[in-house]
């Protein structure tokens, strides 16, 4: 809802291992949690996104979680590259119902991967 | 393919001038947005439009304003330039449907640099 908080703002992962960036809303009605990365000097892509009445959604590498009790979602990134290096973003809507489509981002999470 | 262009990557102004940035999409989406994002702050909101000649304020619209008058384009308007409206201002759009809230696609950004 209108508060997301993301963390951590930072994130630095040898390659191969796991990433898990964490984001939390305020709104028990929000129901649709996009995360989008953005490379350096490009625009954001969403790469997954996942509505509210899934837990779990996956996609290759990359899967989202949602925790709608306790308001949190996350993006889990396994085996990771270094082109998987880039902002990423959490966001979710101000509320249920809400049609004029706009959302609240977090402040993104700088992840580089060492190679 | 969805397509947001911005009609300037770069631009450079000087205090007091008038500046305007604009957007356009060829995907006849309804909604379209436009952010600014500095370093730390993530992607803050400052107008949408839901429909042509229909705007909402966002979280930063002080200093600014917008412009709607055909459904492929969205402009952004700062009145008088100022330093610290120095920052990359990205455009979004997004379509409506009936889920009400979908994946936005964004510009390429525009840096505007105000002296």
């Amino acid at each position: 809802g209108e508060n997301v908080e993301q963390h951590p703002s930072t994130l630095s992962v040898q390659e191969g291992d796991s990433a898990v960036i964490k984001c939390t809303y305020s709104d028990s009605a929000s129901n649709y949690f996009p995360w989008y990365k953005q490379e350096l000097g490009k625009r954001p892509q969403l790469i997954i996104d996942i509505r509210s009445n899934v837990g779990e959604k996956k996609d290759q590498r990359i899967a989202v979680t949602l925790n709608k009790t306790a308001k949190h979602f996350s993006l889990h990134i396994t085996e990771t590259q270094p082109e998987d290096s880039a902002v990423y973003f959490c966001a979710a809507p101000p509320r249920r119902g809400s049609t004029l489509g706009r959302l609240y981002f977090g402040r993104g999470t700088q992840l580089t991967v060492w190679p | 393919d969805v397509k947001v262009t911005q009609s300037s990557r770069y631009l450079v102004k000087r205090t007091g001038e008038k500046v305007f940035l604009e957007c356009v999409q060829d995907m006849d989406h309804e909604n379209m947005f436009w952010y600014r994002q500095d370093p730390g702050l993530g992607l803050r909101l400052i107008y949408f439009s839901y429909d042509v000649k229909m705007k909402e304020k966002g979280d930063i619209p002080e200093g600014y304003s917008v412009s709607r008058e055909k459904k492929e384009r969205f402009s952004l308007i700062l009145e008088s330039a100022s330093t610290n409206q120095t920052s990359m201002y990205l455009c979004a759009s997004s379509f409506r449907g009936l889920a009400g809230v979908n994946e936005q696609f964004f510009g390429p950004g525009t840096r505007l640099t105000v002296l």
